[in-house]
């Protein structure tokens, strides 16, 4: 069963103040790697797919990055509008395209 | 706006009421997924169509059913329903070709069962 575990549940930064938020993941057969943004009562915001082991990418203040076992969302800088929860999901090999996901990182950015 | 609509944006029922969930995909995608989101579970997979056809199940109850029409609009049609069926309900769409995974997110319905 595919299983999607991410660290930490809440973090509360300062502006400025850089972080990373953890996804580790286990999965038959990785598709892919996705990571999306959520606000309160709002549909998950795609932002990056990641294929395969070393893959970057990179959108404004948000870089991630996969390893075969785990995946980081790297925040620089955070301004208070980054402030959301942010949710990782694995699609696995195969016909069906469904994705499993994590239960999400809170982030507070503080003016 | 990610291009995915859905309708309602807010349902309030009673328990043992039936309702209907409507979802309109990106133009071009081919493929609708329903997610049920809650605070306890977070976001889980119920079911996909692709092109009319079912393609997966996940933890969808056998008193939720779904179905694709021709013109690729989706309905999730939740029956019987309990205290517990009361969530966000998410629609998303994809080309699912290869090299382009991506599954865009509606705005969702939320389901107050009373």
């Amino acid at each position: 069963e595919d299983q999607v575990t991410q660290s930490p549940e809440a973090l509360r930064l300062q502006e400025g103040e850089s972080s990373s938020l953890n996804c580790s993941y286990t999965v038959s057969g990785l598709r892919g790697l996705f990571w999306y943004r959520q606000d309160p009562g709002k549909g998950p915001e795609f932002l990056f797919t990641l294929y395969s082991a070393g893959e970057e990418k990179e959108k404004e203040r948000l870089k991630a990055t996969l390893t075969k076992k785990e995946s980081f969302l790297h925040i620089t800088a955070p301004k208070p509008e980054d402030s959301a929860t942010y949710l990782c999901a694995v699609q696995a090999e195969g016909s069906a395209r469904q994705l499993t996901f994590g239960s999400g990182t809170q982030l507070t950015v503080l003016p | 706006d990610s291009g995915v609509t859905q309708t309602p944006k807010h349902l309030i029922t009673a328990t043992g009421q039936r309702v209907t969930l409507r979802c309109s995909p990106r133009s071009g995608d081919l493929s609708v997924y329903w997610y049920q989101q809650s605070l306890d579970q977070g976001l889980q997979f119920l079911i996909q169509y692709y092109n009319g056809e079912e393609r997966a199940k996940g933890n969808i109850l056998e008193r939720f059913s779904a179905q694709q029409f021709p013109d690729l609009h989706s309905e999730l049609n939740l029956s019987s329903l309990e205290l517990g069926d009361s969530a966000l309900y998410f629609c998303a769409s994809s080309v699912m070709s290869t090299g382009r995974n991506e599954q865009f997110f509606g705005p969702g319905t939320r389901l107050t069962v009373l």
